[in-house]
C-alpha cells in the first residue's frame, strides 16, 4: 500500500517570498507519478505540478517547481513570488499503474500582504 | 470540453434517507474514480471503474454505500439509508489510459450534509 505524508498542517509566508511545501512517501512500486493539487476555498481541486518518478530533472510549471529527491522517497513544492491567490490547501498524491491516487493529509497555505 | 460534472453541488438530508450522488466524466476517460474528503480522514478513495467496470471498491466504508457506472458517461454513488457521520463532500474524478499525460481531473464535488 503507498501511503504519503505531509508533516506540515499549515504554512505561511509572505507575498513576494518563496516557500516550500514539504511532502514524502511511501511505495513499492518502480514506476510512478507524483502530484501536488490546490484546493482554493471553492473545493475545486486544481493539478499544480506533475512529476514522472523515473525522470530525475525537477519539474517546474511557472512559478511552482519540486524538488524529487527519489532515494529518500520525498517529494516538496516550492512556490516562488508567493501571490494573495496561492492561498489554499495543498495536497500531495502519488499514484501507481492502476491510477489510483493517494491523498496526503493536505497543508493549509495562508499568505500574508 | 466541460470537465468532470458532479451534481447536486448542495445536498442537505435527514439521517435515514437515500442520497444519489451523480457524475459525468470527461468523455473519452476511461478511469472514474469517487472519493471522499473530511477534516478527519481526508480524502480517501471509495471505489474506481475502468471501462465501467468496477475495480476495486474497498475503500467503501460498508454496504450502506453503493456505486455504478451503467455507461462509460454517468456513474452514481448511492447511500441508503444515510447517517451523519456519511457528512462530507464527494469528489468525482476521472482520467484516460495515457501513462505520457496521467492527470486526474476532478468535479466540483457535492457537499453532503446528513442531519
Amino acid at each position: 500500500a503507498q501511503t504519503v505524508t505531509q508533516s506540515q498542517p499549515e504554512m505561511s509566508v509572505q507575498e513576494a517570498e518563496t516557500v516550500t511545501l514539504s511532502c514524502t512517501y511511501d511505495t513499492s512500486e518502480s514506476d510512478y507519478y507524483l502530484f501536488w493539487y490546490k484546493q482554493p476555498p471553492s473545493r475545486q481541486m486544481i493539478l499544480v505540478i506533475r512529476q514522472e518518478a523515473y525522470k530525475q530533472q525537477n519539474a517546474t510549471e511557472n512559478r511552482f517547481s519540486v524538488n524529487f529527491q527519489k532515494a529518500a522517497k520525498s517529494f516538496s513544492l516550492k512556490i516562488s513570488d508567493s501571490q494573495l491567490g496561492d492561498a489554499a490547501m495543498y495536497f500531495c498524491a502519488s499514484n501507481n499503474a492502476g491510477n489510483m491516487l493517494t491523498f496526503g493529509g493536505g497543508t493549509r497555505l495562508m499568505v500574508k500582504p | 470540453d466541460a470537465g468532470v460534472i458532479q451534481s447536486p453541488r448542495h445536498e442537505v438530508t435527514e439521517m435515514g434517507q437515500e442520497v444519489t450522488l451523480r457524475c459525468k466524466p470527461i468523455s473519452g476517460h476511461d478511469y472514474l474514480f469517487w472519493y471522499r474528503q473530511t477534516m478527519m480522514r481526508g480524502l480517501e478513495l471509495l471505489i474506481y471503474f475502468n471501462n465501467n467496470v468496477p475495480i476495486d471498491d474497498s475503500g467503501m466504508p460498508e454496504d450502506r454505500f453503493s456505486a455504478k457506472m451503467p455507461n462509460a458517461s454517468f456513474s452514481t454513488l448511492k447511500i441508503q439509508p444515510s447517517e451523519p457521520r456519511d457528512s462530507a463532500v464527494y469528489f468525482c474524478a476521472s482520467t484516460a489510459e495515457d501513462r505520457e499525460n496521467e492527470k486526474l481531473f476532478f468535479g466540483s464535488g457535492t457537499q453532503l450534509s446528513v442531519l
